[in-house]
């Protein structure tokens, strides 16, 4: 069984279109929740880390919120420049310190 | 600047060669990581590393080998007993590896079995 999941697999959005992208995980004790973009070819670049449920950040259009099972990644009025593949991964005491990633959403915002 | 830096960016591997990929930070982090990335799966852990001349492995370690003989340089050799080895491979680093500590990312080496 798959600890984190993305949904969806991919979204095409027009731009300006908000949306929201989902991290679902079944681990239990989380010690963090983190966010990243990558660009194709590229390595993931470190967009937000969320601890505790109910928490919030944000970063230009970009909003990530955390619960108890699950975080989303909201977009606000996207641009073509967001189109990326959005990863999230979870760091759990049932796994030590190491980070479980997702396996992405692929995000394509048209003009 | 600071950063991680993967080289080379491509790498072909004939069947039965070892191959060895370099990654190198300046940003003075005690914790390295290397991962692989296929499609449509997440990345997978290969080794980490949370201080100099100790490592462990992480859930997909067979077939590959690293070394941690300096702070800044992790490298990872893919062996001939990885069977199936083209894949994108990430390093990594984060200031201690502890709780809440976010991972950063090198540019990556695409390696293909020819």
């Amino acid at each position: 069984e798959d600890q984190v999941t993305q949904s969806p697999e991919a979204l095409r959005l027009q731009e300006g279109e908000s949306s929201s992208l989902n991290c679902s995980y079944t681990v239990s004790g989380l010690r963090g929740l983190f966010w990243y973009r990558q660009d194709p070819g590229k390595g993931p670049e470190f967009l937000f880390t969320l601890y505790s449920a109910g928490e919030e950040k944000e970063k230009e259009r970009l909003k990530a919120t955390l619960t108890k099972k699950e975080s989303f990644l909201h977009i606000t009025a996207p641009k073509p420049e967001d189109s990326a593949t959005y990863l999230c991964a979870v760091q759990a005491m049932e796994y030590g310190n190491k980070l479980v990633f997702g396996a992405g959403t692929i995000l394509r915002v048209k003009s | 600047d600071g950063g991680i830096t993967q080289s080379p960016k491509y790498l072909f591997r004939k069947e039965g060669q070892n191959v060895t990929l370099s990654c190198e930070q300046n940003l003075n982090h005690d914790a390295m990581y290397w991962y692989r990335q296929d499609p449509g799966q997440g990345l997978r852990l290969i080794y980490y590393s949370q201080i100099v001349n100790d490592f462990q492995k992480g859930d997909i370690a067979e077939g590959y080998s690293v070394s941690r003989e300096k702070k800044e340089s992790f490298p990872l050799t893919v062996t001939s007993a990885q069977k199936n080895p083209t894949a994108f491979y990430l390093c990594a680093s984060s200031i201690d590896g502890g709780v809440g500590t976010e991972a950063f990312f090198g540019q990556g080496t695409r390696l293909t079995v020819v």
